[in-house]
Protein backbone atom coordinates (compact mmCIF):
# COMPACT_ATOMS: atom_id res chain seq x y z
CA UNK A 1 0.00 0.00 0.00
CA UNK A 2 0.88 3.53 -0.53
CA UNK A 3 3.27 4.92 2.22
CA UNK A 4 3.72 8.56 3.07
CA UNK A 5 6.81 9.81 5.10
CA UNK A 6 7.79 12.93 6.50
CA UNK A 7 11.39 12.81 7.76
CA UNK A 8 11.04 14.01 10.87
CA UNK A 9 8.18 14.99 13.77
CA UNK A 10 10.05 18.29 14.37
CA UNK A 11 12.42 20.62 13.24
CA UNK A 12 13.85 23.67 15.24
CA UNK A 13 15.52 26.59 13.70
CA UNK A 14 17.13 29.80 14.21
CA UNK A 15 14.97 32.91 12.50
CA UNK A 16 16.37 33.91 9.09
CA UNK A 17 17.81 30.43 8.55
CA UNK A 18 16.21 28.08 5.72
CA UNK A 19 14.07 25.34 7.10
CA UNK A 20 13.90 22.08 4.45
CA UNK A 21 11.01 19.53 5.37
CA UNK A 22 10.87 16.57 3.57
CA UNK A 23 8.02 14.47 2.30
CA UNK A 24 9.07 10.81 0.69
CA UNK A 25 6.58 8.82 -1.41
CA UNK A 26 6.81 4.85 -1.60
CA UNK A 27 4.78 2.25 -3.63
CA UNK A 28 3.09 4.75 -6.24
CA UNK A 29 4.04 7.34 -8.20
CA UNK A 30 1.21 10.09 -7.59
CA UNK A 31 0.56 12.99 -10.62
CA UNK A 32 0.95 15.54 -8.05
CA UNK A 33 1.64 16.57 -4.21
CA UNK A 34 0.19 19.47 -2.20
CA UNK A 35 1.65 21.03 0.57
CA UNK A 36 -0.43 22.75 3.80
CA UNK A 37 0.07 24.38 6.73
CA UNK A 38 -2.07 23.84 10.23
CA UNK A 39 -1.60 25.68 13.68
CA UNK A 40 -2.72 24.46 16.65
CA UNK A 41 -6.42 24.34 16.98
CA UNK A 42 -7.20 25.22 13.55
CA UNK A 43 -7.62 23.29 10.28
CA UNK A 44 -5.32 22.73 7.36
CA UNK A 45 -4.66 25.67 5.05
CA UNK A 46 -3.61 24.59 1.25
CA UNK A 47 0.00 26.50 0.46
CA UNK A 48 1.72 25.20 -2.32
CA UNK A 49 0.88 22.21 -5.11
CA UNK A 50 3.35 20.69 -7.74
CA UNK A 51 2.65 18.38 -10.33
CA UNK A 52 5.01 15.74 -11.57
CA UNK A 53 6.25 17.30 -14.33
CA UNK A 54 7.25 20.44 -12.49
CA UNK A 55 10.58 20.09 -10.67
CA UNK A 56 10.43 23.55 -8.57
CA UNK A 57 7.49 25.99 -7.53
CA UNK A 58 7.99 28.73 -5.75
CA UNK A 59 5.34 31.48 -3.85
CA UNK A 60 7.35 34.15 -1.71
CA UNK A 61 9.25 32.65 0.71
CA UNK A 62 8.12 29.15 -0.22
CA UNK A 63 9.89 26.40 -2.86
CA UNK A 64 8.97 22.77 -3.28
CA UNK A 65 10.44 20.52 -5.45
CA UNK A 66 9.47 17.23 -6.68
CA UNK A 67 11.52 14.54 -7.63
CA UNK A 68 9.87 11.49 -9.43
CA UNK A 69 13.05 9.58 -9.43
CA UNK A 70 14.16 9.87 -5.33
CA UNK A 71 10.19 10.13 -5.00
CA UNK A 72 10.38 12.59 -2.58
CA UNK A 73 9.13 16.22 -2.32
CA UNK A 74 11.11 18.94 -0.58
CA UNK A 75 9.44 22.00 1.40
CA UNK A 76 11.82 25.22 1.74
CA UNK A 77 11.01 28.14 3.81
CA UNK A 78 13.58 30.80 3.36
CA UNK A 79 14.22 33.74 5.29
CA UNK A 80 12.18 32.16 8.30
CA UNK A 81 10.43 34.02 11.09
CA UNK A 82 9.04 33.03 14.53
CA UNK A 83 5.56 33.17 12.72
CA UNK A 84 6.22 30.55 10.20
CA UNK A 85 6.19 28.06 13.29
CA UNK A 86 3.20 25.52 12.44
CA UNK A 87 2.63 21.97 11.96
CA UNK A 88 3.89 21.58 7.87
CA UNK A 89 1.48 18.59 6.30
CA UNK A 90 2.89 16.72 2.62
CA UNK A 91 -0.47 15.15 1.20
CA UNK A 92 -0.82 13.46 -2.25
CA UNK A 93 -3.73 12.44 -3.90
CA UNK A 94 -4.43 8.61 -2.65
CA UNK A 95 -3.66 5.70 -5.28
CA UNK A 96 -6.19 4.89 -7.71
CA UNK A 97 -9.54 6.02 -9.07
CA UNK A 98 -10.44 9.11 -8.77
CA UNK A 99 -8.29 11.75 -7.09
CA UNK A 100 -10.27 14.90 -6.45
CA UNK A 101 -12.28 15.15 -3.10
CA UNK A 102 -9.63 13.54 -1.25
CA UNK A 103 -6.17 13.81 -0.04
CA UNK A 104 -3.64 11.32 1.83
CA UNK A 105 -1.37 12.89 4.26
CA UNK A 106 1.71 12.29 6.08
CA UNK A 107 1.80 13.06 9.59
CA UNK A 108 3.23 16.28 9.69
CA UNK A 109 6.49 18.31 10.70
CA UNK A 110 6.28 20.30 13.16
CA UNK A 111 8.24 23.23 12.88
CA UNK A 112 9.45 25.53 15.52
CA UNK A 113 11.84 29.04 14.42
CA UNK A 114 13.55 30.60 17.37
CA UNK A 115 14.58 34.26 17.45
CA UNK B 1 -18.55 34.11 1.92
CA UNK B 2 -17.86 32.07 5.44
CA UNK B 3 -16.07 29.00 3.59
CA UNK B 4 -16.55 25.74 5.55
CA UNK B 5 -17.95 25.73 8.39
CA UNK B 6 -18.82 22.69 11.44
CA UNK B 7 -20.76 22.58 14.32
CA UNK B 8 -20.41 21.66 16.90
CA UNK B 9 -17.03 23.04 17.62
CA UNK B 10 -16.83 20.14 21.03
CA UNK B 11 -18.61 17.62 22.08
CA UNK B 12 -18.60 14.71 24.78
CA UNK B 13 -20.37 11.57 24.24
CA UNK B 14 -21.25 8.53 26.62
CA UNK B 15 -20.25 5.04 24.39
CA UNK B 16 -23.19 4.29 22.78
CA UNK B 17 -24.76 7.26 22.37
CA UNK B 18 -25.21 8.60 18.66
CA UNK B 19 -24.49 12.06 17.19
CA UNK B 20 -24.21 13.79 13.93
CA UNK B 21 -21.16 16.68 13.57
CA UNK B 22 -22.43 19.29 10.88
CA UNK B 23 -20.71 20.45 7.83
CA UNK B 24 -21.65 23.47 5.53
CA UNK B 25 -19.71 25.07 2.74
CA UNK B 26 -21.07 28.23 0.89
CA UNK B 27 -18.21 27.92 -2.06
CA UNK B 28 -20.64 25.72 -4.16
CA UNK B 29 -17.69 23.38 -4.72
CA UNK B 30 -18.60 19.96 -5.55
CA UNK B 31 -16.39 17.97 -3.42
CA UNK B 32 -16.86 17.41 0.32
CA UNK B 33 -14.68 14.83 2.76
CA UNK B 34 -14.28 14.22 6.61
CA UNK B 35 -11.17 13.51 8.13
CA UNK B 36 -10.36 12.58 11.40
CA UNK B 37 -7.03 13.52 12.92
CA UNK B 38 -5.33 11.61 16.00
CA UNK B 39 -2.14 12.00 17.51
CA UNK B 40 0.89 10.79 15.46
CA UNK B 41 -1.52 9.55 13.32
CA UNK B 42 -2.02 12.63 10.64
CA UNK B 43 -4.84 13.01 9.28
CA UNK B 44 -7.63 10.32 7.63
CA UNK B 45 -9.62 10.22 5.21
CA UNK B 46 -13.01 8.35 6.26
CA UNK B 47 -15.89 9.60 3.26
CA UNK B 48 -15.94 11.59 0.61
CA UNK B 49 -18.42 12.94 -1.89
CA UNK B 50 -17.56 14.31 -5.46
CA UNK B 51 -21.57 15.48 -5.84
CA UNK B 52 -24.81 15.54 -4.61
CA UNK B 53 -26.54 12.12 -4.05
CA UNK B 54 -22.97 10.40 -4.19
CA UNK B 55 -20.87 9.18 -1.57
CA UNK B 56 -18.22 6.84 -0.77
CA UNK B 57 -15.88 5.40 1.47
CA UNK B 58 -11.98 6.87 2.55
CA UNK B 59 -9.54 4.72 4.43
CA UNK B 60 -11.08 4.38 7.91
CA UNK B 61 -15.31 4.43 7.40
CA UNK B 62 -16.32 2.03 9.95
CA UNK B 63 -18.66 3.44 12.84
CA UNK B 64 -19.72 6.60 10.26
CA UNK B 65 -22.27 7.17 8.01
CA UNK B 66 -22.40 9.89 5.24
CA UNK B 67 -25.12 11.60 2.95
CA UNK B 68 -25.13 14.73 0.74
CA UNK B 69 -28.14 15.55 -0.34
CA UNK B 70 -27.69 19.02 -1.12
CA UNK B 71 -24.57 20.51 -2.47
CA UNK B 72 -23.65 22.73 0.49
CA UNK B 73 -24.26 20.64 3.23
CA UNK B 74 -22.28 16.87 4.27
CA UNK B 75 -22.95 15.85 7.72
CA UNK B 76 -21.25 13.14 9.57
CA UNK B 77 -23.11 10.30 11.98
CA UNK B 78 -21.51 8.73 14.33
CA UNK B 79 -24.81 5.49 14.97
CA UNK B 80 -23.06 4.44 18.44
CA UNK B 81 -19.69 6.14 19.68
CA UNK B 82 -17.02 4.18 20.70
CA UNK B 83 -13.69 5.52 22.97
CA UNK B 84 -12.07 4.69 19.47
CA UNK B 85 -14.04 7.74 17.59
CA UNK B 86 -12.45 10.11 20.51
CA UNK B 87 -10.87 12.56 17.75
CA UNK B 88 -11.05 15.97 16.39
CA UNK B 89 -12.85 15.88 12.58
CA UNK B 90 -12.09 17.98 10.08
CA UNK B 91 -14.49 19.00 7.03
CA UNK B 92 -13.14 20.16 3.55
CA UNK B 93 -14.44 21.23 0.45
CA UNK B 94 -13.03 21.34 -2.94
CA UNK B 95 -13.40 22.39 -6.81
CA UNK B 96 -10.67 20.82 -7.60
CA UNK B 97 -7.03 19.50 -6.48
CA UNK B 98 -6.83 22.60 -3.36
CA UNK B 99 -9.03 21.53 -0.29
CA UNK B 100 -10.25 23.91 2.01
CA UNK B 101 -10.77 23.17 5.65
CA UNK B 102 -13.51 24.10 8.48
CA UNK B 103 -12.14 24.12 11.91
CA UNK B 104 -12.53 21.00 13.10
CA UNK B 105 -14.93 19.48 15.73
CA UNK B 106 -13.04 17.89 19.03
CA UNK B 107 -14.78 14.64 19.99
CA UNK B 108 -14.74 12.93 23.12
CA UNK B 109 -16.15 9.56 23.48
CA UNK B 110 -16.42 8.26 27.70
Amino acid sequence: SQKIEQNSEALNIQEGKTATLTCNYTNYSPAYLQWYRQDPGRGPVFLLLIRENEKEKRKERLKVTFDTTLKQSLFHITASQPADSATYLCAPPPHGGSTLGRLYFGRGTQLTVWP
Amino acid sequence: NAGVTQTPKFQVLKTGQSMTLQCAQDMNHEYMSWYRQDPGMGLRLIHYSVGAGITDQGEVPNGYNVSRSTTEDFPLRLLSAAPSQTSVYFCASSYSSEQFFGPGTRLTVL
